[in-house]
């Protein structure tokens, strides 16, 4: 049984360009959630979305970062432009129903540096 | 912000022996998770406590919760090489919200 599947798991770029990261969730979970992990902040939020819809971008730390689902098994993560401060290992993670009271699966994440 | 707290930040013992990690979060919860991470990996669900429940079992893992403390400890019993990881306590409220983990280290 397949789980969170991330890509790509490395992303070395300069600053300015665009980054989008990739996420399938696991078949048949209809939330999805995208979390940002740094040494210093720990594991953040970002955004979830619930039956491909998004709930709560409110973790989302500015207008340079979207997410979209257009469908129940891709949801991409966009970073344009690019900044330093932006490195960090960025994780998707699925699981039933809402976001609340459900364990949920974590892709291996993808580590993204920013020169 | 009610992100649970884990403590101690790092901890080191011994293979065999016992390991205790506590976590303390600020507002009423309706569960409260716990999750390890390996190192280059992603995190995984270990066990889910509900509100009402006090204690919970998983195979070595103990999880105790005490509300009126709001705080939750997460045992280890017979620690072996492969528990070496970071273990985070996840408060659920409205969402889920991490804290910032116990780096556990087993010696052998």
């Amino acid at each position: 049984d397949a789980g969170v599947i991330q890509s790509p798991r490395h992303e070395v770029t300069e600053m300015g360009q665009e980054v989008t990261l990739r996420c399938k969730p696991i078949s048949g979970h209809n939330s999805l959630f995208w979390y940002r992990q740094t040494m210093m902040r720990g594991l953040e939020l970002l955004i979830y979305f619930n039956n491909n819809v998004p709930i709560d971008d409110s973790g989302m730390p500015e207008d340079r970062f979207s997410a979209k689902m257009p469908n129940a098994s891709f949801s991409t993560l966009k970073i344009q432009p690019s900044e330093p401060r932006d490195s960090a290992v960025y994780f998707c993670a699925s699981s039933h129903t809402g976001p609340t009271n459900q364990p949920q699966h974590f892709g291996d994440g993808t580590r993204l540096s920013i020169l | 912000s009610q992100q649970g707290e884990e403590d101690p930040q790092a901890l080191s013992i011994q293979e065999g022996e016992n390991a205790t990690m506590n976590c303390s979060y600020k507002t009423s919860i309706n569960n409260l998770q716990w999750y390890r991470q390996n190192s280059g990996r992603g995190l995984v669900h270990l066990i889910l406590i509900r509100s009402n429940e006090r204690e919970k079992h998983s195979g070595r893992l103990r999880v105790t919760l005490d509300t009126s403390k709001k705080s939750s400890s997460l045992l280890i019993t017979a620690s072996r090489a492969a528990d070496t990881a970071s273990y985070f306590c996840a408060t659920d409220d409205d969402k889920i919200i991490f804290g910032k983990g116990t780096r556990l280290h087993i010696l052998p």
